[in-house]
């Protein structure tokens, strides 16, 4: 149950486009089509922005986009806007348990 | 409107018990998914368990296995953590989230659980 892979920064500016990706194995990112991805700010609960690899809940802005290749899955985050900084989570099903990534804290210039 | 609301969390010793409630509205609890998910202060998220709709399924983390209990109440729309044998390591927040199998949709504001002597 090893954590998934997450690099541990990200940053760009206003109006920008910013990608973070999430590593994981063919056991689980790789596996299944139920990969999340949260948003989490100082202090307060996470937010599903992401699920089932593509899919973004009701109120979730079309800015965030996820995909998927083989083990690896992504976050995009267009149009950057300062309220998007904050800490991002992905997260896997795998085989009747769930892993998270480590994080990526998403900075806006 | 979706609203979680854990409680039970506190300090507790090395070795100690504790169980956490996660009270449930807003929604129609006895058809949803819950997950227990815990954060270390100032660390990342961390899945600890989930719980089908009726009860009958569960899954836990190897780290918590054999020591977490995870159950549920659907006439009090209610989800329970039952921590024995806790450990420095269990410190963290503990948050409820009514999910599916796989996605946690909503999350409560969480508990703190620290473990000390």
């Amino acid at each position: 149950q090893s954590a998934l892979t997450q690099p541990p920064s990200a940053s760009g500016s206003p109006g920008q486009s910013v990608t973070i990706s999430c590593t994981g194995t063919s056991s689980d990112v790789g596996g299944y089509n139920y990969v999340s991805w949260y948003q989490q700010h100082p202090g307060k609960a996470p937010k599903l922005m992401i699920y089932e690899v593509t899919k973004r809940p009701s109120g979730v802005p079309n800015r965030f986009s996820g995909s998927k290749s083989g083990n690896t899955a992504s976050l995009t985050v267009s149009g950057l806007q300062a309220e998007d900084e904050a800490d991002y989570y992905c997260s896997s099903y795998a085989g009747s348990i769930v892993i998270f990534g480590g994080g990526t804290k998403l900075t806006v210039l | 409107e979706v609203q979680l609301v854990e409680s039970g969390g506190g300090l507790v010793q090395p070795g100690g018990s504790l169980r956490l409630s996660c009270a449930a509205s807003g929604f129609t609890f006895s058809s949803s998914w819950m997950h227990w998910v815990r954060q270390a202060p100032g660390k990342g998220l961390v899945w600890v368990s989930r719980i089908n709709s009726d009860g009958s399924s569960t899954n836990y983390a190897d780290s918590v296995k054999g020591r977490f209990t995870i159950s549920r109440d659907n006439a009090k729309n209610t989800v329970y953590l039952q921590m024995d044998s806790l450990r420095a390591e269990d410190t963290a927040v503990y948050f409820c989230a009514r999910s599916t199998s796989t996605s946690c949709f909503d999350w409560g504001q969480g508990t703190l659980v620290t473990v000390s002597s």
